[in-house]
């Protein structure tokens, strides 16, 4: 079964480095997303991503984060400067252009980043 | 999007039906009904959608009230590995934007 693949699975970095976690999308899909949650809280929406732009971000996704899709294949989510705050299970997920035009995402496994 | 409502937590035996019920009252015509579920610290995995119909896959039923202001989710057979946080979103179908994960239903399944 085709798969979401993020790297890395565990990154620990100091506060005020930049990060990007890298996702593999299923190669035929057409929308791409980031999620994350915090440990212990909901999956928080982050930003959505169709025709190389972004379609929608929430008030999380501020002026410290990107997103790219640098080469048709990865989906890159980069962290300018990170904050303790921003530590984190990172969930990208893809989704097809459906015949019923539902929102099924398949998630990737996810990227724990732990800011010290 | 309309909002849902589902009971924090459940207890189900192993090899039981486990019936995760959601209210949807405020649900609109193109709305649909999703279920995601979480194991874990794992990400969350689809499990079924249906707009109207009841629907049935390989892991689970769906059925939708007639008025389609609440549905439930069965489990025909839960099993250990079925212990998961249970979601129910619902999203207007078309749209390129997100799904908005709540709370959800902490499921135990118990031996």
């Amino acid at each position: 079964e085709p798969e979401v693949t993020q790297t890395p699975s565990h990154q620990v970095t100091q506060m005020g480095q930049e990060v990007i976690l890298r996702c593999v999308p299923i190669s035929n899909h057409l929308y791409f997303y980031w999620y994350r949650q915090i440990l212990g809280q909901k999956v928080e929406f982050l930003v959505s991503f169709y025709n190389n732009e972004i379609s929608e971000k929430s008030e999380i996704f501020d002026d410290q984060f990107s997103v790219e899709r640098p080469d048709g294949s990865n989906f890159t989510l980069k962290i300018r400067s990170t904050k303790l705050e921003d530590s984190a299970m990172y969930f990208c997920a893809s989704r097809g252009q459906g015949r019923s035009g539902a929102n099924v995402l398949t998630f990737g496994a996810g990227s724990r980043l732990t800011v010290l | 999007d309309a909002k849902t409502t589902q009971p924090p937590s459940m207890d189900c035996a192993e090899g039981r039906a486990a019936n995760l019920p959601c209210n949807h009252s405020t649900i609109s015509g193109n709305e649909y009904v999703y279920w995601y579920r979480q194991i874990h610290s794992q990400g969350p995995q689809y499990i079924i959608h249906g707009l109207k119909n009841n629907e049935t896959n390989e892991m689970a039923s769906l059925i939708i009230t007639e008025d389609r202001k609440s549905s439930t989710l069965i489990l025909p057979h839960a099993t250990l590995r079925d212990t998961a946080v249970y979601y129910c979103i619902v999203r207007a179908g078309g749209s390129q934007g997100n799904l908005i994960f709540g709370k959800g239903t902490k499921l135990s399944v118990k031996p």
